[in-house]
């Protein structure tokens, strides 16, 4: 069964410097990989997926993230914090043709 | 011109009343979707529904019940509701066949059970 590790449940950083937030995922087929943002009391919004086609994706707001197999995993990375990007991040698995699962999130703080 | 719409944003009702939320999707996609973001944010899928098939996660209690008038449309119906029951429930839409499964969310229903 597909499922989702999200390795640190809150993450804090300085205005200006790298964002890391670390996305581990388990399938038996070749998934399709998601992070979606979701800021206070409101829905969640996609920033990246990968779909088999290139294993570094970029996305809105200056993300990115690379898909290793070999580690299973597809970290989501930012050179640098702005205080807007303070939010909840989820990573989440599809294997074609189901729902997605989510990871239990990562809780991003950026101080001045 | 919202891709996914939900209402009511906010519902709060006492235990053992039965209630309804609402959700369309204007964006021709085949699956809809119900998940659960509970107090701790945690999401879980609770149904997704297309044309042919209802697949329901197995954890989700029987006072649960999602109704699909037609393709755009697919509305969470509670019964008995209970305290625990208090969360904010997300409608989402996807296209599987032919697609990338990437979800498209509404707004959230805040449910809140006294």
């Amino acid at each position: 069964a597909q499922s989702v590790t999200q390795l640190g449940s809150h993450v804090s950083v300085s205005e200006g410097a790298l964002v890391l937030l670390r996305c581990n995922y388990s399938s038996s087929v070749p998934p399709y990989l998601f992070w979606y943002v979701q800021y206070p009391n409101q829905g969640l919004q996609l920033l990246l997926k990968y779909t088999s086609a290139a294993t570094l994706v970029k996305g809105i707001n200056g993300f990115e993230a690379e898909f290793k197999k070999s580690e299973t995993s597809f970290h989501l990375t930012k050179p640098s914090a702005h205080m807007s990007d303070a939010a909840e991040y989820f990573c989440a698995v599809s294997e074609a043709g189901t729902a997605l699962i989510f990871g239990k999130g990562t809780t991003l703080s950026v101080s001045s | 011109d919202t891709a996914v719409s939900q209402t009511p944003k906010y519902l709060v009702t006492q235990m053992g009343n039965d209630k309804s939320i609402k959700c369309e999707q204007n964006l021709g996609h085949d699956t809809m979707y119900w998940y659960k973001q509970d107090s701790k944010k945690f999401l879980k899928i609770m149904f997704s529904y297309n044309n042919k098939e209802l697949i329901i996660n197995e954890t989700v209690p029987n006072r649960f019940s999602p109704k699909s008038p037609d393709k755009a449309h697919l509305n969470l119906h509670i019964n008995s509701l209970e305290l625990g029951d208090s969360a904010v429930y997300f409608c989402a839409s996807s296209q599987i066949q032919g697609g990338d499964a990437e979800a498209f969310f509404g707004q959230g229903t805040r449910l809140t059970v006294v």
